[in-house]
């Protein structure tokens, strides 16, 4: 079987930096993604991962390691509407080599 | 631009009756993806299209649901005879195409409730 593993919840303060740890277990890879997800609002891209590495976007940056089958998503100087689910998606599993396996998300609560 | 729609934004059915949820997906973009979200747990990957090749029917979850796309643009997820646990959002995704880095845009999401 896949496995997505990410924490339930998360909590933070404004104007610090914090670290969403995604690791998984699947039987292909073709990419790992990153989506925001406010409340009852679709799904945004935040970044995409295929190589081992750092990729820095702003205030927000992704880390892939494929041989540890993990990623984090670094959220810098947060800003109270950074509050909401972080998901982490993994391309070429189970589901297909062009779906996505979303793991349940992380839910990012910012306070004052 | 216009991005993906989902209609309708909300369905109250019930049980037993049939449903049927449009995706209208980006200009240009081949493929098109439907998930569903239920409540505390994760999107679940139901159906992909990509251009005119035979879809991925891989992650219907019963044969009450199909999903048909029309002229390679807007699709329809029909789910026959629905049951209380079909209760979820649907999501429709658009991408330029398949695979490779393109990044997947998904509409608001059609929230069914089956009573």
């Amino acid at each position: 079987g896949q496995n997505i593993d990410q924490p339930t919840e998360m909590t933070a303060t404004e104007g610090a930096i914090v670290q969403i740890n995604c690791t998984y277990q699947t039987s292909g890879f073709n990419g790992l993604f990153w989506y925001q997800q406010h409340a009852g609002e679709a799904p945004t891209f935040l970044s995409y991962n295929v190589l081992d590495g750092l990729e820095e976007k702003g205030r927000f940056s992704s880390f892939l390691s494929r041989s540890k089958g993990y990623s984090y998503l670094l959220l810098k100087e947060l800003q109270m509407k950074d509050s909401a689910s972080y998901l982490c998606a993994v391309r070429g599993g189970e589901s297909g080599y062009s779906t996505l396996t979303f793991g349940k998300g992380t839910m990012l609560l910012v306070s004052p | 631009g216009a991005g993906v729609s989902q209609s309708p934004s909300n369905k109250v059915t019930e049980k037993g009756k049939d449903v049927e949820l449009r995706c209208d997906p980006i200009s240009g973009h081949t493929a098109l993806y439907w998930y569903r979200q239920s409540l505390g747990q994760g999107l679940e990957f139901l159906i992909y299209f990509q251009g005119n090749s035979a879809p991925d029917k891989s992650g219907l979850p019963s044969d009450r649901f199909s999903a048909e796309r029309t002229g390679g643009s807007v699709s329809t997820l029909t789910i026959q005879r629905t049951q209380q646990e079909d209760s979820a959002v649907y999501l429709c995704a658009s991408s330029f195409r398949g695979g490779s880095s393109y990044e997947q845009y998904f509409g608001p999401g059609t929230r069914l409730t089956v009573t």
